[in-house]
């Protein structure tokens, strides 16, 4: 069975630094991989995804993410977050010619100062 | 983008009542829907898959009898937890997906935090 682990739980960061989350999968096969973001209030969102080419996807809002394959990893970064980005980060997986229902991680509370 | 509507978005209720929980596409037609449930510093965790017109399809260890979940029409999924106790206090969340192929067509709904007293 497919698992979705995220190393942070909790991250604060102040306005103009750097971020990076990490999400590590656990699948023997091809799999797709997402980011989700969950805003105060809101439903989850797409922020990007990966499914085969360039393993560095570029995604809204500045946000990029990088997949490599032989660490199993695809932790999402931003050169320089905003108060805006102060949200639940969802990292999400689902198997490749499947039914596209994706395993998710914890998540991440991120936090950002002004 | 599509929008998946959710409702309500929070309800308290007392051990042993039953709620529903409505989640509705609003400008596309979902054939599936899916539930999920998120226990606090947990990971989404896949429910039960809704599709329109037939009995759900739920994970093991969801108890069928407890969550029950119709999908009458093709905008329309509820999820109503019977007899309700406090260890079903939960946040519950909907996606919706579009008639199209790939986990990109999934939406989302706001989720519900239910309480149980």
């Amino acid at each position: 069975a497919q698992s979705v682990s995220q190393h942070n739980h909790h991250v604060i960061l102040s306005e103009a630094a750097s971020l990076e989350l990490g999400c590590n999968y656990s699948y023997g096969g091809t799999v797709n991989l997402f980011w989700y973001v969950q805003y105060p209030g809101q439903h989850l969102q797409l922020l990007l995804k990966y499914f085969s080419g360039d393993p560095l996807v570029k995604g809204i809002k500045g946000f990029e993410a990088e997949f490599i394959k032989s660490k199993f990893s695809f932790n999402l970064r931003k050169p320089s977050v905003q108060w805006s980005d102060t949200a639940e980060y969802f990292c999400a997986a689902a198997a490749s010619g499947g039914s596209y229902i994706p395993t998710f991680g914890r998540g991440t509370s991120l936090i950002v100062h002004p | 983008g599509a929008v998946v509507s959710q409702h309500p978005s929070w309800v308290i209720c007392k051990s042993g009542t039953s709620v529903k929980i409505e989640c509705r596409s609003l400008d596309f037609q979902a054939t599936t829907m899916f539930w999920y449930r998120q226990f606090p510093k947990q990971s989404l965790m896949l429910m039960a898959t809704s599709n329109e017109g037939s009995k759900a399809t739920y994970e093991q260890g969801v108890e069928k009898d407890k969550f029950l979940i119709n999908h009458a029409s093709l905008t329309l999924s509820t999820l109503t937890v019977t007899s309700a106790h406090p260890e079903d206090s939960s946040f519950y969340i909907c996606s919706a997906r579009t008639t199209g192929t790939g986990s990109e067509k999934l939406f989302f709904g706001s989720g519900t935090q239910l309480s149980v007293l």
